[in-house]
């Protein structure tokens, strides 16, 4: 099975700040299978990023992905008040072939 | 525009059973894979099932392997999923989602349903 280690556990930014969140897999990762997830209380997931770095349809272009093998990393450059929430990263792989990270909760300072 | 909504959640005993359904409409569905996948409460994301737009590849997460059945109607555009010998730990929303084709993502989500597995 291959883990996805999310850090760190919450980033604490404040509006207009660069945010950056890793994704650390346990075995290499194919670069299209890794994923990103947007996620707000009360509500379903949000695909962001799909192939390690486009973007979804719909997803502003502060948003982007990058990474390879082991490490991922998903960046928002401005940060908006509507951007607060918990985000995800997810691979396709081995059994079981769907894993998802932890989760990084990114609240505002 | 596309669109999944789960319907079927409840309150079982542990051993019961429960049906989930999720209607798609706005895209294709017989073109799509389908996944569900469950979040119990103020946890992570977990991957349940999926079953492949010809239902000829079906896999399941190891702990729901032998109670849990995934199915697709297509000629009712509906998605579901049999959850039987229900344990305490199966409780969470379950989420349907549509598959992104080759790139083994989620790239849409119902609102979910809940789940709640108590004596």
């Amino acid at each position: 099975e291959i883990v996805l280690t999310q850090s760190p556990g919450t980033l604490s930014m404040s509006l207009g700040e660069r945010a950056t969140l890793s994704c650390r897999a346990s075995q290499s990762v194919s670069t299209t299978y890794l994923a990103w997830y947007q996620q707000k209380p009360g509500q379903a997931p949000r695909l962001l990023i799909y192939g390690a770095s486009s973007r979804a349809t719909g997803i502003p272009d502060r948003f982007s992905g990058s990474g390879s093998g082991t490490d991922f990393t998903l960046t928002i450059s401005r940060l908006e008040p509507e951007d607060f929430a918990v985000y995800y990263c997810q691979q396709y792989g081995s059994s079981p072939p769907y894993t998802f990270g932890q989760g990084t909760k990114l609240e505002i300072k | 525009q596309v669109q999944l909504v789960e319907s079927g959640g409840g309150v079982v005993q542990p051993g019961g059973s429960l049906r989930l359904s999720c209607a798609a409409s706005g895209f294709t569905f017989l073109s799509y894979g389908m996944h569900w996948v469950r979040q119990a409460p103020g946890k992570g994301l977990e991957w349940v099932a999926y079953i492949r737009n010809d239902e000829n590849i079906i896999w399941y997460v190891d702990s729901v392997k032998g109670r849990f059945t995934i199915s697709r109607d297509t000629s009712k555009n509906t998605l579901s999923l049999q959850m039987n010998s229900l344990r305490l730990e199966d409780t969470a929303v379950y989420y349907c989602a549509r598959d992104l084709t080759h790139f083994g993502a989620f790239d849409t989500w119902g609102p979910g349903t809940m789940v709640t597995v108590s004596s």
